[in-house]
């Protein structure tokens, strides 16, 4: 597609379900970012894939959360056992290399998570 | 700890005048720094950016200007039009960890007509 697509753009569950938040990027773009935004803050970082593998997931706030990109192209970030403080929008972005120094970092419209 | 602040949560002003939103940052580290403007249901569009070997860097209506011994930078908008009407983001990142911006808790601007 032209832009980064990302599924679903509403998710509501329940306290302690699990939550699966899809990514396609931009064709050809070899860097895949995950970032949050809850209410009233900028976006938060959490994990940066290069290729297929995970090149910084300091980012991720415990171990509920957790990332993939099996083949270079599409992500997923899964929520484990999920709690109301996960209820945020989150973002990803694609760029065509790791260095964001030309700003051509592309993001999505992001999937807005509710937890009830 | 915000390392990154625009402590400006909102900004009115007329069409055709001047649009200055600001923001500070703490980490000296900070190499690059980025506006991204969005707008409500949609994801950040980078606007502008300049590096922190530059005081200043134009592009069109837009101006961003970096004074480091302050650590402040901010954007002009000239002239603003209602179609500006957006919240702004400001985020810098380091050297060698780029891939990681660390944003500001934006801006909402609004351009009179």
């Amino acid at each position: 597609g032209a832009g980064v697509s990302q599924t679903p753009s509403n998710k509501v569950t329940e306290k302690g379900k699990y939550v699966e938040l899809r990514c396609d990027p931009i064709s050809g773009h070899t860097a895949l970012y995950w970032y949050r935004q809850s209410l009233g803050q900028g976006p938060e970082f959490l994990i940066y894939f290069q290729g297929t593998g995970a090149a910084d997931d300091s980012g991720l706030p415990n171990d509920r959360f957790f990332a993939v990109r099996p083949e270079g192209s599409v992500s997923t970030l899964k929520i484990q056992r999920t709690e109301r403080g996960d209820s945020a929008v989150y973002l990803c972005a694609s760029s065509p290399g790791g260095r964001v120094n030309t700003g051509e970092l592309f993001f999505g419209e992001g999937s807005r998570l509710t937890v009830l | 700890d915000q390392q990154v602040k625009q402590n400006s949560p909102s900004l009115s002003v007329q069409e055709g005048r001047i649009s200055i939103l600001n923001c500070d940052y703490t980490n000296s580290m900070f190499d690059y720094f980025l506006w991204y403007k969005k707008y409500p249901a949609e994801g950040p569009t980078f606007l502008i950016s300049i590096s922190s070997i530059k005081d200043k860097n134009e592009d069109g209506r837009f101006t961003v200007f970096l004074n480091k011994s302050a650590k402040h930078l901010s954007l002009h908008i000239v002239p603003s039009q209602p179609g500006d009407s957006a919240v702004y983001f400001c985020a810098a990142s380091v050297l060698d960890s780029s891939y990681k911006l660390i944003f500001g808790s934006g801006t909402r601007l609004l351009v009179r007509p």
